[in-house]
């Protein structure tokens, strides 16, 4: 079953933050977060395997609440070449799982 | 460098004409995944080989088939294409599933005429 992003789209300017949800109505063992530019293939951001993980590298980090279901993606102090589309993915039966996607777009 | 990578980048085919796309492997991976993304929508899992065991997904369509003749090498066969499979074709592996990172291809887009 898919999990489910929030917000949909989200459009911001340089040095803005945001937030990325991704939930899911199964039991959660790790999660996956990929940026996607258009026309290109996925690039993996990082991977939550255990609840109550967080993560990150620059100004992009995840948290990961296993008995909510969910896991976030932080964006702070957002810069142009963090606009795309994230995916966050969810494993089931051993496979990955992607949600549906947000767009993100960062403006000057 | 150790990579995914995917022939041909772009594919035109006609409608009903058969086509195949290929991916190969350096990282000696025993996972490798073929996903279908069509415009403004997620990667959507097709079908996925655990060394030799292949896995099919419940809602792949028959026309699509997959072969996995040694580690290195997997191929995508859509036997007669329609205009809905017009889709960027995704390969990614991973060394033990869906645990660890997916290293994708850069993917072939296919167009159908």
């Amino acid at each position: 079953q898919q999990p489910v992003q929030s917000p949909q789209a989200v459009i911001l300017r340089e040095g803005e933050d945001a937030v990325i949800n991704c939930s899911s109505s199964k039991a959660l063992y790790s999660v996956h977060w990929y940026r996607q530019k258009h026309g290109e293939a996925p690039v993996f951001l990082m991977i939550l395997l255990k609840g109550g993980e967080q993560k990150g590298h620059d100004k992009i980090s995840a948290s990961f609440n296993e008995k909510k279901q969910q896991s976030s993606l932080y964006l702070t102090a957002s810069q142009l070449s963090y606009s795309g589309t994230y995916f966050c993915g969810t494993v089931q039966g051993g496979k990955l799982i992607f949600g549906q996607g947000t767009e993100l777009s960062v403006k000057p | 460098d150790a990579m995914v990578i995917q022939n041909p980048r772009y594919q035109v085919t006609q409608f009903g004409k058969p086509v195949t796309l290929s991916c190969s492997q350096t990282l000696n991976h025993n996972v490798m995944y073929w996903y279908q993304q069509k415009s403004s929508q997620a990667p959507k899992l097709l079908f996925h080989y655990y060394d030799k065991d292949f896995n099919n997904e419940a809602d792949t369509p028959d026309n699509f088939q997959s072969r996995r003749p040694n580690t290195s090498f997997c191929f995508l066969d859509i036997r007669s294409p329609g205009l809905g499979d017009a889709a960027m074709y995704l390969c990614a592996t991973s060394q033990r599933g869906g645990y660890e990172k997916l290293f994708f291809g850069s993917g072939t887009q296919l167009s159908v005429l």
